[in-house]
């Protein structure tokens, strides 16, 4: 059974700080990798998508990396700021539609 | 692109009553999904939906659930009846079958159950 673990659980940290938010997963059978961010009382927006083939995704100051072979991604913000201010969730699918979520980083940008 | 619409935003309910949750699809998009969230769970997947066919209801927690999709371009998410422990938000997502499998959300409706 997959499971997905994401360190650390929350995070503080000074505007202008590059940051690395972890994601693992058990069960390296699988077909892709997508980042989300979670606003207080919002859904889900979709941030970075990376294939098992991929090795990583950039989008503005967001990067993703993917290491199928050891069962982790990782998110990396540039130059955070505190708009960046939100919950951070990883989640995996396998070969079925369905994506097995992480529990999430907190993340707290202070000016 | 309108996204994922979901109604209703909020729902105060009463214990034993029925609560009907709705949701359309981005248009084009052949798979649903619906999700549940709190807190101690985190977000657990319920049940999908390809080509409004259901393929895996094995989230769904008990026999008072139940979801249905009708048309490529709506779906319900039935409670009957409520109890308190389903009080959460309810995310519904949906995709384009294609080379990403991409997830595009709704805006979720919290649900409280009293």
């Amino acid at each position: 059974k997959q499971e997905v673990t994401q360190i650390p659980a929350a995070l503080s940290v000074p505007e202008g700080e590059n940051l690395v938010l972890n994601c693992s997963f058990t069960d390296s059978a699988i077909y892709n990798l997508q980042w989300f961010r979670q606003d207080p009382g919002k859904g889900l927006t979709s941030l970075l998508l990376i294939q098992s083939s991929q090795r990583e995704q950039t989008s503005g100051r967001l990067n993703a990396s993917l290491d199928k072979s050891s069962g982790r991604s990782t998110l990396y913000i540039a130059a955070s700021q505190p708009g960046d201010s939100a919950t951070y969730l990883c989640a995996v699918m396998g070969n079925t539609d369905k994506l097995i979520f992480g529990t999430g980083t907190r993340l707290q940008v202070f000016p | 692109d309108a996204g994922v619409i979901q109604s209703p935003r909020h729902e105060v309910t009463e214990m034993g009553q029925e609560v009907t949750l709705r949701c359309k699809p981005i248009s084009g998009h052949n798979s649903l999904f619906w999700y549940r969230q709190t807190m101690m769970r985190g977000l657990e997947l319920l049940i999908y939906f390809n080509n409004n066919v259901p393929i895996d209801d094995s989230g769904m927690p008990e026999d008072r659930f139940s979801a249905k999709m009708p048309n490529a371009s709506f779906s319900t998410l039935k409670i009957q009846p409520s109890e308190p422990r389903d009080s959460a938000v309810y995310f519904c997502a949906s995709s384009r079958r294609t080379n990403s499998y991409e997830q595009y959300f709704g805006p979720g409706t919290r649900l409280t159950v009293t």
